[in-house]
């Protein structure tokens, strides 16, 4: 079955400086990467997703970009904000009915 | 639009007794039904998922159990609760019109004291 590894588990950024979130995925018949963002207590929440088909794809100050051939996919926030401080969860789908998560990215921005 | 009702929010419960979380999906008919567990400070585990009616698939063998009497609901059970039972407990549902995009409800907080 599909495993999806994340990478790192934490990771500390001055505000206004970019942060970097890489996920590795196993099965090479997943075909969706979406990435959830978790704010402490709340439920994950979709903020940005790839399919397979697609090598980057933006969204304001999210980017996703995804390398098929090695297996693996990034989420990139720039200028990043005290506002982005959360959990943030890269996942994978082969096209069954499981999504498999990665660990989780804990990203702290200092003001 | 498609909402999804989980509840209750926050319960704490001693060790042994029975557990009942709830899950209703409103606004769109025979969805993926899916329950998730994450422990404090970690990541989500896939517990069970419902493709239909009456139909589960469980992911880790344990002391919980999921039913789903109807279509948009989705039952997760437990007879004896266990301490390492403790956690945030997240339903979710996907349906084609949604693509391969998971939506979580709002989370049920578990402590087993």
């Amino acid at each position: 079955g599909e495993n999806v590894e994340q990478h790192p588990s934490t990771l500390s950024v001055q505000e206004g400086d970019s942060a970097v979130i890489k996920c590795t995925y196993s099965d090479s018949a997943s075909n969706y990467f979406p990435w959830y963002k978790q704010e402490l207590g709340k439920r994950p929440q979709l903020i940005i997703d790839i399919r397979s088909n697609v090598g980057e794809k933006k969204d304001q100050r999210i980017a996703v970009t995804l390398n098929k051939t090695a297996k693996h996919f990034s989420l990139h926030i720039t200028e990043t904000q005290p506002e982005d401080s959360a959990v943030y969860f890269c996942a994978g789908f082969t096209g069954g009915f499981k999504t498999i998560f990665g660990a989780g990215t804990r990203l702290f921005v200092k003001a | 639009s498609q909402t999804i009702h989980q509840w209750p929010a926050t319960l704490v419960q001693p060790v042994g007794s029975p557990l009942s979380l709830e899950c209703t999906v409103e606004g769109t008919s025979n969805p993926n039904l899916y329950w998730y567990r994450q422990a404090a400070g970690r990541g989500l585990q896939l517990l069970f998922y419902s493709v239909g009616i009456g139909q589960i698939s469980s992911e880790v063998p344990q002391n919980l159990s999921a039913s789903r009497p109807q279509d948009r609901q989705f039952i997760l059970s437990s007879k004896k609760l266990l301490l390492s039972d403790s956690g945030f407990y997240l339903c979710a549902w996907r349906t084609a019109s949604s693509g391969n995009t998971i939506y979580f409800g709002e989370g049920s907080w578990l402590t087993v004291v």
